[in-house]
């Protein structure tokens, strides 16, 4: 069974910083590029960033580009997002999800980042 | 940045069929994806590249379009698919729909 687990949420001020964790479990994980999204209260989904297999690619939308890092440990079967600079529009609930054909075929159950003062 | 549209919200009675709709502001090819999203929960995978029905899910739900154009739907509705419904597309990056509510009347 593919599972998803993040870590690392919680109340941060603005312009520190916050890691989030993604534990994989249940299928090969070095096989599929991995993201990030992420979803404000009452809002819609947004796409955070996104890593190839080995890592060596990452694309990110321009809202996050230059302050968040996204890394992956496949020994580990880890999925990472760092988060610098961090501003009140990012606060949000932050699911890991495996890519497949370009969607989301699974995704984790959320953990909720709240940037405030 | 490719802008997907979406209607805010649709009703429907039980046992009808109900189109949902997603236009894209530049084509994607067949590179579009639909999700049923409940209260409280993570998104779920319905369709992908447009017309491909995801494991497990029930053959009730259906996707159509290319290009532009795409419709995901439902027929015969239950009460049980009452959700938010997000398309999203993988041709230039990834993006999402606004997303449409559906209730049941």
């Amino acid at each position: 069974e593919v599972q998803l687990v993040e870590s690392g949420g919680g109340l941060v001020q603005p312009g520190r910083s916050l890691k989030l964790s993604c534990a994989a479990s249940g299928f090969t994980f070095s096989n599929y590029y991995m993201a990030w999204v992420r979803q404000a209260p009452k809002k819609g989904l947004e796409w955070v960033a996104t890593i190839s297999t080995s890592g060596s690619r990452t694309y990110y939308p321009d809202s996050v580009k230059g302050r968040f890092t996204i890394s992956r440990d496949n020994a580990k079967s880890s999925l990472y997002l760092q988060m610098n600079s961090l501003k009140s529009e990012d606060t949000a609930t932050y699911y890991c999800a495996r890519l497949n054909y370009g969607s989301y075929g699974y995704w984790g159950q959320g953990v909720m980042v709240t940037v405030s003062s | 940045d490719t802008v997907l549209t979406q209607s805010p919200a649709l009703a429907v009675s039980p046992g009808e069929r109900v189109s949902i709709s997603c236009r894209a502001s530049e084509g994607v090819n067949s590179y579009m994806h639909w999700y049923q999203q409940k209260p409280g929960q993570q998104p779920k995978l319905l369709i992908y590249k447009a017309s491909n029905l995801a494991s497990g899910v029930p053959a009730r739900f259906s996707g159509s379009g290319s290009g532009t154009d795409f419709t995901l739907t439902i027929d015969p509705v239950e009460a049980d698919d009452t959700a938010t419904y997000f398309c999203q597309q993988s041709w230039n990056d990834w993006t999402f729909g606004g997303g449409t509510k559906l209730e049941l009347k």
